[in-house]
């Protein structure tokens, strides 16, 4: 069993529509960082959280510590954010990362 | 302020023979990560490197091996290289007041004949 489980693998909603995607780990983190990788491969770290939830436009983090689970929504979907969403966490003591499988999500006009 | 960079952009090689993958990390950071993410695999540590010195290391075999220098850019060396080589690498850099928070850069994407 990975260590980092994304549900769902594949996304594929219409423009407007509120996506979530979710992420349980099952190790002691000290943080979970969501990244978005466009195609070509370049990522881009969205958001780093050890508790509670941060916002950035029409995007949102959340993370239950006790739980071991985090959510990514995206408000008033569009199809530029259409991407692989990726959740990672920093291993309690590490300072490397384990990654999640990615979710793919596609937005349709 | 610039990101991460990382040389070259596409990397073509065959089998047997040796590639060598650079990173600058951000003005100011001092820690480097290496990271694999080969076709229909998830992105796996490869190396951290801190302060010139390797810190970590993934679960790859030896013929993976980088180093630091002194202005804290990196190289990712992989000798004898094997078709599963064949990945997009990425780099990541961080600062030693907020290591939690990784930067990356923008891959380089090597191909194995």
């Amino acid at each position: 069993k990975n260590e980092v489980e994304q549900s769902p693998q594949n996304l594929t909603a219409q423009e407007g529509e509120f996506i979530t995607i979710n992420c349980s780990y099952s190790v002691g983190i000290s943080a979970l960082h969501w990244l978005q990788q466009h195609p070509g491969g370049g990522i881009v770290s969205l958001f780093m959280l050890s508790s509670g939830k941060k916002k950035h436009g029409r995007l949102i983090a959340t993370i239950n510590i006790q739980e071991k689970h985090s959510s990514l929504h995206i408000t008033a979907s569009h199809p530029r954010d259409s991407a692989v969403y990726i959740c990672a966490v920093r291993l309690g003591g590490a300072q490397k990362l384990v990654f999640g499988q990615g979710t793919r999500l596609t937005i349709n006009p | 302020e610039a990101g991460v960079t990382q040389s070259p952009t596409h990397l073509i090689k065959t089998r047997g023979q040796q590639a060598t993958l650079r990173c600058s990390p951000i003005s100011g950071h001092t820690s480097v990560y290496w990271y694999q993410q080969a076709l229909g695999l998830g992105l796996q540590f490869l190396l951290w490197y801190d302060e010139g010195e390797e810190r970590n290391r993934g679960n790859f075999p030896p013929r993976f091996s980088g180093r630091q220098f002194p202005n804290y850019s990196s190289e990712l060396n992989v000798n004898a290289l094997e078709l599963e080589d064949s990945a997009l690498y990425l780099c990541a850099s961080s600062s030693r007041t907020a290591y939690n928070e990784q930067f990356f850069g923008p891959g380089t994407r090597l191909t194995v004949l």
